[in-house]
């Protein structure tokens, strides 16, 4: 079993849909990370959250560290949004990220 | 400010052979650390190296290894290239500093081992 898992894999929504897309882990982290990955291969990180919630534009995330549960929610979501979504967890034993499969996520106009 | 620069973008080697791919960390960042990412699938942990040293690795072979340079730019080289090593390397920069921060990430260096 993987440290980090996703859900779901791929996910495939319409202009305007709200979006979610969970992150559990299972080791003892000191932050998490969403990532935003397009295809040309370049990252990009859209939050840091070590407790609490973030918000930036229709993005926002939520972390539960006792349930060690993370989500990701995009809202009027838009073509431009497709992209991959990963989930990076830092432990507390080191400053390495452990990443997830990522999430596949194609907005059809 | 430029952010995490990496080189070259693509590159194509034969089995055998050996690449080295550099990184240079965003302005005011110490550590950088290195991953693979197969197609599909999340990258991988490589290493970490701040102040000169590996300071951490992942579960790679001996045939991977890296530099840190006073300046903070780093290598990475990999040596008797398997086709398995086909990936995206990806980059990544930080300040060790502070607790939690920020981590930047390159464009990725792809290579295609043929």
């Amino acid at each position: 079993k993987n440290e980090v898992e996703q859900s779901p894999q791929n996910l495939t929504a319409q202009e305007g849909e709200f979006i979610t897309i969970n992150c559990s882990y299972s080791v003892g982290i000191s932050a998490l990370h969403w990532l935003q990955q397009h295809p040309g291969g370049g990252i990009v990180s859209l939050f840091m959250l070590s407790s609490g919630k973030k918000k930036h534009g229709r993005l926002i995330a939520t972390i539960n560290i006792q349930e060690k549960h993370s989500s990701l929610h995009i809202t009027a979501s838009h073509p431009r949004d497709s992209a991959v979504y990963i989930c990076a967890v830092r432990s507390t034993s080191g400053s390495r990220l452990t990443f997830g499969e990522g999430t596949q996520l194609t907005v059809n106009p | 400010d430029a952010g995490v620069t990496q080189s070259p973008t693509h590159l194509i080697k034969t089995r055998g052979q050996q690449v080295t791919l550099r990184c240079s960390p965003k302005s005011g960042h110490d550590t950088v650390s290195w991953y693979q990412q197969a197609l599909g699938q999340g990258p991988q942990f490589i290493f970490q190296y701040y102040e000169e040293e590996e300071r951490q690795r992942g579960n790679f072979p001996d045939r991977f290894s890296g530099h840190q340079f006073p300046n903070y730019s780093s290598e990475l080289n990999v040596n008797a290239l398997l086709l398995g090593d086909s990936a995206l390397y990806l980059c990544a920069s930080s300040f060790t500093g502070a607790f939690g921060n920020t981590i930047y990430f390159g464009e990725g260096s792809w290579l295609t081992v043929v």
